[in-house]
């Protein structure tokens, strides 16, 4: 129940195309569910996050889509570029507001953009 | 704003030897994470402090693993001894209230 699965594991998409990495999660009490993008040799770093009383949330060219009847929600990289090469990782937690959040992280997606 | 700094970055030990990991949180982050992140994998949480008590530790393997963060600031992350299934990145995160963590950059661990 703690599990949040993602898929594909890697992905290849042309430059300009659209990148699209799902996950689903069991446990109805995660609350809050962000993205990070992992560069080799870095940590991962936020890329954004939403909470389900939203069923979409837009920053630049990301997107995440959230489906809580089906507990899935996804990530979706308009006009993606060779620099969003990296590894993508979906996060589920619950609680929080007092800075306390524990993440279940998904096995990660790895993406690569050809030029 | 400095970001979660981590040392070392490498580590190489033999099997059965000792080592030990450091971590400086973003300054007032309060909560403090070790997540040990395996080749290939997500990060999986070790241990979680809320200032200098811990919170949740359910996952680190107590017979060998060994963490504390005194005067709620830094935080070292211990193994004694190591086994070659420890080797992977150990990522240190701080966060604030409802803002998301903030990772280091880990330290990358091989047990040879």
């Amino acid at each position: 129940q703690q599990q949040v699965k993602q898929s594909p594991q890697s992905l290849i998409v042309q430059k300009g195309g659209i990148s699209i990495i799902n996950c689903a999660y069991e446990n109805t009490a995660f609350d809050y569910f962000p993205w990070y993008q992992q560069f080799p040799g870095k940590g991962p770093a936020l890329l954004i996050a939403i909470r389900p009383d939203v069923s979409e949330k837009k920053e630049g060219r990301f997107t995440i889509s959230f489906n809580k009847s089906a507990k899935q929600f996804s990530l979706h990289i308009m006009d993606s570029q060779p620099g969003d090469s990296a590894t993508y990782f979906c996060a589920a937690s619950s609680g929080g507001g007092s800075g306390t959040y524990k993440y279940i992280f998904g096995t990660g997606t790895r993406l690569k953009v050809l030029a | 704003e400095a970001g979660v700094a981590q040392s070392p970055r490498y580590k190489i030990i033999e099997k059965r030897q000792s080592v030990a990991f450091w971590c400086n949180p973003i300054s007032g982050h309060a909560t403090l994470y070790w997540y040990q992140q395996i080749l290939g994998q997500g990060p999986k949480l070790l241990i979680q402090f809320q200032n200098n008590g811990v919170v949740d530790d359910s996952q680190l393997p107590k017979d060998r693993f060994s963490a504390e963060r005194l005067k709620g600031v830094d935080s070292t992350l211990k193994i004694q001894p190591a086994k070659l299934e420890d080797s992977a990145v150990y990522l240190c995160a701080s966060s604030f209230g409802d803002d998301g963590y903030t990772f280091g950059s880990g330290t990358r661990l091989t047990v040879v």
